[in-house]
């Protein structure tokens, strides 16, 4: 079965940085675009950046655009999203999704559970 | 940057219908994708395309579109449907998605 595994969230501080990874299984990951969301406590979903899947493509929320850099190695099925001069509001558990697309649209179809990133002093 | 519009908060009679929106220019031609998340867990794939579940997903569960509004439709809203419900739809003008803010919805 598909299964989309985060690691690497913790506690930084401002300013610093971390590298999220996405480990995956039960299916070919380098058929797949790969995105990450998050969410901030309380808050609502939010997408951060997708990675086609021969990686010729990214592209990113507007907020962390310049901050962070989504990549991928399809020799060991992992996504990666490197996180640079966090910010407080950067806070929030990630998400590793998969895209599944047709021709006519596209969906999130499986989602990791998350890992959560606290930025704090 | 285009933006999903949804109500805040829903509730619906046990075993009523209920109907989720989602407002946005995007929608006039891509199709949405919708999310059912309960506390403290990963999102659920619901309904997406023109109106079509994931296997597992109740056929109680159904989508349409209207011009720039999408619509999630729960015929018989059961107990355990309480959850957020998200929209999401793709601008392929600048490869983003975005979605919308969120739909609490309370089975009374």
């Amino acid at each position: 079965q598909v299964q989309l595994v985060e690691s690497g969230g913790g506690v930084v501080q401002p300013g610093k940085s971390l590298r999220l990874s996405c480990v995956t299984s039960g299916f070919i990951f380098s058929s797949y675009g790969m995105h990450w969301v998050r969410q901030a406590p309380g808050k609502g979903l939010e997408w951060v950046a997708v990675m086609w899947y021969d990686g010729s493509i990214e592209s990113y929320v507007d907020s962390v655009k310049g901050r962070f850099t989504i990549s991928r190695d399809n020799s060991k099925n992992t996504l990666y999203l490197q996180m640079n001069s966090l910010r407080v509001e950067d806070t929030a558990v990630y998400y590793c999704v998969r895209d599944y697309d047709t021709s006519n649209y596209d969906y999130f179809d499986h989602w990791g559970q998350g890992t959560l990133v606290t930025v704090s002093s | 940057s285009s933006e999903l519009t949804q109500d805040p908060a829903v509730s619906v009679a046990l075993g009523q219908t209920v109907r989720i929106t989602c407002q946005g220019d995007s929608l006039g031609n891509s199709y949405a994708s919708w999310y059912q998340q309960k506390p403290g867990q990963a999102p659920v794939l619901v309904v997406y395309g023109r109106n079509n579940r994931p296997s597992g997903i109740p056929d109680r569960f159904s989508g349409s579109r209207s011009g720039n509004t999408a619509s999630l439709t729960i015929t018989g809203a059961q107990a355990e449907d309480e959850a957020d419900y998200y929209c999401n739809s793709r601008d392929s003008s600048v490869n983003h998605w975005v979605f919308g803010g969120g739909t609490k919805l309370t089975v009374l």
